[in-house]
């Protein structure tokens, strides 16, 4: 079976910085996919690393390692839009993707 | 691209009633993917197809599910008879083939399904 493990709730400042932790077990891996769900929409994408090491894109990295089963997106310089749950995917061998439970973000004033 | 359209957006419905989700993939995505989301369970994968052909039905919970996708642009999903379990909000996803597992999913708006 596959397992993706992210902690529930987080709680940051604006301007601040957070971290967001995965660790997956799984049955082929073919890379590790962050997507953002707003409250009531569908998730979107934001970030892939299939290479252990740290992918920027602005205000958002991602960071991989694959002999460790661990990945954490780095959210920095939070706004308000970013409240959000934030979904850690696994990419299988056979196109699946198998995703954590979510984070929700709560960025307070 | 319009993206990933489903409808209907909200469904309410009776336990028992037989309910059909629609979705268009984005065009030219060989890719489409069923899931699920639920506060209890997260987001579960039902069905993929590749091409118009179900590949792996292995998260279809039981035969009330079926999904069909007679053509690259349109792809059902039905729950006959319905239950009150059923409720969620059930998302439709495309992808493109180039990239092979690795290639990005885009989901739809999803359809939020509440069975009473």
């Amino acid at each position: 079976g596959q397992n993706i493990d992210q902690p529930t709730e987080m709680t940051a400042t604006e301007g601040a910085i957070v971290q967001i932790n995965c660790t997956y077990q799984t049955s082929g891996f073919n890379g590790l996919f962050w997507y953002q769900q707003h409250a009531g929409e569908a998730p979107t994408f934001l970030s892939y690393n299939v290479l252990d090491g740290l992918e920027e894109k602005g205000r958002f990295s991602s960071f991989l390692s694959r002999s460790k089963g661990y990945s954490y997106l780095l959210l920095k310089e939070l706004q308000m839009k970013d409240s959000a749950s934030y979904l850690c995917a696994a990419a299988l061998n056979d196109y699946k993707l198998s995703f954590g439970a979510g984070t929700t973000v709560t960025v307070r004033a | 691209d319009a993206g990933v359209i489903q409808s209907p957006r909200h469904e309410v419905t009776e336990m028992g009633q037989e309910v059909t989700l629609r979705c268009k993939p984005i065009s030219g995505h060989d890719y489409l993917f069923w899931y699920r989301q639920t506060m209890m369970r997260g987001l579960e994968l039902l069905i993929y197809f590749n091409n118009n052909v179900p590949i792996d039905d292995s998260g279809m919970p039981e035969d009330r599910f079926s999904a069909k996708m007679p053509n690259a642009s349109f792809s059902t999903l039905k729950i006959q008879p319905s239950e009150p379990r059923d409720s969620a909000v059930y998302f439709c996803a495309s992808s493109p083939t180039s990239g092979g597992a690795r290639e990005t999913q885009y989901f739809g708006p999803g359809t939020r399904l509440l069975v009473l």
